[in-house]
């Protein structure tokens, strides 16, 4: 059971152009959400992250935007840059106190931003 | 400093070996995880560790050992492991000050 999940695996988007990732979640109990960057073989990087309580956060070109009531999420980065081309996985957290979080992983979405 | 580190890079073992796996964070970070991830799929929580005691445990089999030393350390032993546990092992640590999980590289384990 996919409890967080990013139905697009892949984007290409030109340089300059707005990048959008979504990811959809099933579990009302998630409170807090991030977006990490990943190359391969190496550790997810943090990008940007937003509380359940906030529909917007916003960090440089790194926009999130949360619709609770859709349970959806979505990163824009804009504008997308090559250096930004790497695999984006969306995580959500469940509800509970610190040491007992879990942090659920999407399936990830490969971005490649084109020259 | 929001850095974690990790060691081996990568390993290779068979399947009689016994290895471990170190991380380590300096960010006074409390709760520390144990993830593996295989190819194309996203990071699975194996452990948790809240202020060096082990509080979540997603039914990972016996061949993986946590020990977290102190409040800087997260171990994971490994014995008799099947090739089919080859994947990436990431850690991660947290602070309940940001609720933001921070990864380390990953230790990229091979058994044959």
């Amino acid at each position: 059971d996919q409890q967080v999940k990013q139905n697009s695996p892949s984007l290409s988007v030109q340089e300059g152009r707005i990048s959008i990732l979504n990811c959809d979640y099933t579990n009302s109990m998630f409170d807090y959400f991030l977006w990490y960057k990943k190359y391969p073989a190496e550790g997810p990087t943090f990008l940007i992250s937003i509380s359940s309580i906030k529909d917007k956060n916003e960090d440089g070109r790194f926009t999130v935007f949360l619709n609770k009531s859709a349970k959806h999420l979505s990163l824009h980065i804009v504008p997308s840059q090559p250096g930004d081309s790497a695999v984006y996985f969306c995580a959500a957290r469940n509800g509970g106190t610190s040491g007992t979080y879990k942090y659920i992983f999407g399936t990830g979405t490969r971005l490649k931003v084109l020259a | 400093d929001t850095e974690v580190t990790q060691t081996p890079k990568h390993l290779v073992m068979g399947m009689t070996n016994k290895k471990s796996l170190k991380c380590e964070q300096h960010m006074g970070h409390r709760a520390m995880y144990w993830y593996k991830q295989k190819a194309k799929k996203p990071p699975e929580l194996m452990f948790v560790y809240s202020y060096e005691k082990l509080s979540i445990n997603e039914s990972v089999p016996s061949r993986f050992s946590p020990e977290c030393p102190n409040s800087s350390l997260l171990n994971l032993h490994l014995h008799a492991l099947q090739p089919e546990d080859s994947a990436l092992y990431l850690c991660a640590s947290s602070s309940p000050l940001t609720d933001t999980q921070y990864f380390g590289p990953g230790t990229r384990l091979t058994v044959l």
